[in-house]
């Protein structure tokens, strides 16, 4: 069974660094890339980025460039999302998905999701 | 970036209806690079339609998409209590990926 295992919720204070992640499982993870999607309480899907799983490139949103950092291990099967210093602004639900890997460009869509961490930044 | 505007914001169907959703672009979607996903409260997006209109592994016929070029379209046959739910379209021609703002399907 496929599954994308995302970490527990957080509360954090501004200016605090967080880190969470998204672990792959039942499915040859050298094979799909991931993306991570922001929604924000009662809103929409924000695409923030995506990481590629065959040299670790990442493109980001220009909405994300520079506010946050995407990093993968494959030894390990897990991708993070990652800030240096968080904002009341980054409350949110934030999904991984994997990336289907035969569209004929760079960008694709997700054809499976994780759960979601939902992290909370208030002072 | 490619904008992408779903209409109705709402829908308000009743079980056994057929519903009609739309997704319109700022430019043409090249081959097609469209996708639809229904989320449920509280739950994640899940993967309907892609390439527009072929559909994703274990979605059901009712659920059905179409289109190209700028405008495209997903119908749900003949509503079920279970498709209650958002429904959002992607497009992946280029970067930034993008997602229309979705629009609620709501029993009526």
């Amino acid at each position: 069974e496929v599954q994308l295992i995302q970490s527990a919720p957080q509360v954090k204070k501004p200016g605090e660094s967080l880190k969470i992640s998204c672990r792959g499982s039942g499915y040859t993870f050298a094979t799909y890339s991931i993306g991570w999607v922001r929604q924000m309480a009662g809103k929409g899907l924000e695409w923030m980025g995506i990481i590629y799983i065959g040299d670790s490139d990442t493109r980001y949103s220009p909405s994300f460039q520079g506010q946050v950092t995407m990093s993968i291990d494959k030894s390990t099967r897990t991708a993070y999302l990652q800030w240096s210093s968080l904002k009341a602004s980054d409350t949110a639900m934030y999904y991984c998905a994997r990336l289907w890997p035969h569209c004929s460009n760079a960008m694709c869509y997700f054809d499976f999701w994780g759960r979601g961490t939902l992290v909370t930044v208030s002072s | 970036e490619i904008v992408l505007t779903q209409s109705p914001g709402t829908l308000s169907l009743a079980p056994g209806e057929r519903a009609t959703l739309s997704c319109r672009a700022s430019q043409i979607i090249a081959s097609s690079n469209l996708a639809w996903y229904q989320q449920k409260a509280g739950q994640s997006p899940r993967l309907l339609i892609y390439g527009a209109s072929s559909r994703a592994t274990g979605i059901p016929d009712r659920f059905s998409g179409s289109g190209s070029g700028a405008d495209f379209t997903l119908t749900i046959s003949r509503l079920e209590p279970e498709d209650f739910a958002v429904y959002y379209c992607q497009h992946y021609v280029t970067s930034p990926i993008t997602f229309g703002q979705g629009t609620r399907l709501e029993i009526k």
